[in-house]
């Protein structure tokens, strides 16, 4: 079975400070993807990445950077913490299907973050 | 750009009837992937079904099947004979064919079972 794994399921941090969410999955996918999920508004793509040291901005990638330097880690840095961040982070993978075709989006547990 | 819109945000089912969520989107892609994920409570995301655009025959999956309108562009979610376990929150996506396939998500609808 695929496995995404995320480094807390909850954290409390204070405004202003450099919060990282870390991601790894274990099945060799080559695309990574990073969602916000608010109530009411669904899963919004932040940053995704499809290949090591390569990333691409989402729909929302404001106030967030990301890291790729292995294929199996994803890392999203919030630089400077704010309250309006306050969300659930899930991170999630995919490979190459049929054709070299994105395959099914696989998800971690999410990290509930909390900004004071 | 495309949109995926869920207009339940709730929904409600007695154990072991039949329940029906919504979804239709904006697309003016043809080739295009359909999904639709449950998050139980635990918070971790499951694949439910997926469907091919340039499929007609509706994607089944257990007691789980879709009613795809293509040219309706809806994308309708039928569970059968309805779980205890099935009570979650369920997403409909829509999956693009470049930027890397990304998802679209809707809103969510929250299903839950009556014993």
């Amino acid at each position: 079975d695929v496995k995404v794994t995320q480094s807390s399921r909850y954290l409390v941090k204070r405004t202003g400070e450099k919060v990282f969410l870390e991601c790894v999955q274990d099945m060799d996918h080559e695309n990574m993807f990073w969602y916000r999920q608010d109530p009411g508004l669904g899963l919004r793509l932040i940053y995704f990445s499809y290949d090591v040291k390569m990333k691409e901005k989402g729909d929302i990638p404001e106030g967030y950077s990301v890291s790729r330097e292995k294929k199996e880690r994803f890392s999203l840095i919030l630089e400077s913490a704010s309250t309006n961040q306050t969300s659930m982070y899930l991170c999630a993978s995919s490979g190459l299907g049929l054709a070299g075709r994105t395959d099914t989006q696989y998800f971690g547990p999410g990290t509930r973050l909390t900004v004071l | 750009a495309q949109t995926v819109t869920q207009s339940q945000p709730e929904m409600s089912v007695q154990e072991a009837e039949t329940v029906t969520l919504s979804c239709t989107y904006d697309t003016s892609e043809s080739d295009y992937y359909l999904f639709w994920y449950k998050q139980p409570p635990s918070r971790q995301m499951i694949l439910v079904i997926r469907q091919e655009a340039y499929k007609q025959q509706n994607a089944t999956e257990n007691r789980f099947s879709v009613n795809f309108q293509k040219a309706a562009k809806s994308f309708s979610l039928k569970i059968s004979d309805s779980q205890l376990g099935d009570a979650a929150m369920y997403f409909c996506a829509y999956r693009t064919y470049n930027q890397g396939g990304k998802l679209i998500f809707g809103q969510g609808t929250e299903l839950s079972v009556k014993p």
